[in-house]
């Protein structure tokens, strides 16, 4: 059985650009959900992808955008990227209504 | 809105010593409580939950009882070892919507020592 994996690892922008993070579900996994940790904090709810849609949203602003794809595989997009946005991605796969959450090693995004 | 308070840290105790770790939260519904942790440089990996009252969660020797009463899910285990030092959070999972979201704490660093 896969876990979830993600890409890249470690990424490095400027403000003002766009990024781009990817994941793959664990397999039989039909939803993700994505958190956004600052350093010395505990993750913060960003969105959840079930069938192609959005289905649930934290306090993040639009330029927070995603997609699921029909093999469930997801992408987090970031616009206009702010130095604050400098974080770990992670990516959780589950099985639509369950209260399990299985978690990818995350993306370490730094915005200069 | 839902919110999930730990202990602060860093907590540093030697090998073998009792651990703690305090964990209250707050919840509109009836959520299901988890502890989660993290090595350095790796994510999040599940160690324990807990879906109603009364319930405890346990493994590798790490426990929690959901205490509904107290609104509480603390993290015990009797004897800790070097290989436990990482950063331990608790969180809920509740429906909000049609998504089921987790809401985590801040977190407890835990170093133990030989």
């Amino acid at each position: 059985e896969t876990g979830v994996t993600q890409s890249p690892t470690h990424l490095i922008k400027t403000r003002g650009q766009q990024v781009t993070l990817r994941c793959s579900s664990q397999s039989g996994h039909n939803t993700v959900s994505w958190y956004q940790q600052a350093l010395g904090q505990g993750p913060q709810f960003i969105f959840q992808y079930y069938r192609e849609e959005e289905n649930g949203r934290g306090n993040f602003p639009p330029r927070f955008s995603g997609l699921q794809f029909p093999n469930y595989s997801s992408e987090l997009n970031v616009n206009a990227l702010e130095l604050d946005d400098s974080a770990l991605y992670l990516c959780a796969s589950s099985l639509a209504g369950s209260n399990e959450q299985f978690f990818g090693p995350g993306t370490r995004l730094t915005v200069l | 809105g839902d919110s999930v308070t730990q202990m602060e840290g860093p907590v540093t105790l030697s090998e073998e010593a009792f651990l703690t770790i305090n964990c209250t939260y707050t919840a509109t519904g009836y959520p299901s409580l988890f502890w989660y942790v993290q090595y350095p440089g790796e994510g999040l990996q599940l160690l324990l939950k807990a879906t109603k009252a009364d319930d405890k969660g346990s493994n590798k020797g790490f426990e929690a009882t959901y205490r509904k009463e107290t609104t509480s899910f603390h993290l015990e285990k009797g004897s800790v070892q070097v290989s436990d030092s990482a950063v331990y959070f608790c969180a809920l999972s509740d429906l909000s919507g049609s998504a089921r979201q987790l809401t985590f704490g801040s977190g407890t660093q835990l170093t133990v020592l030989p």
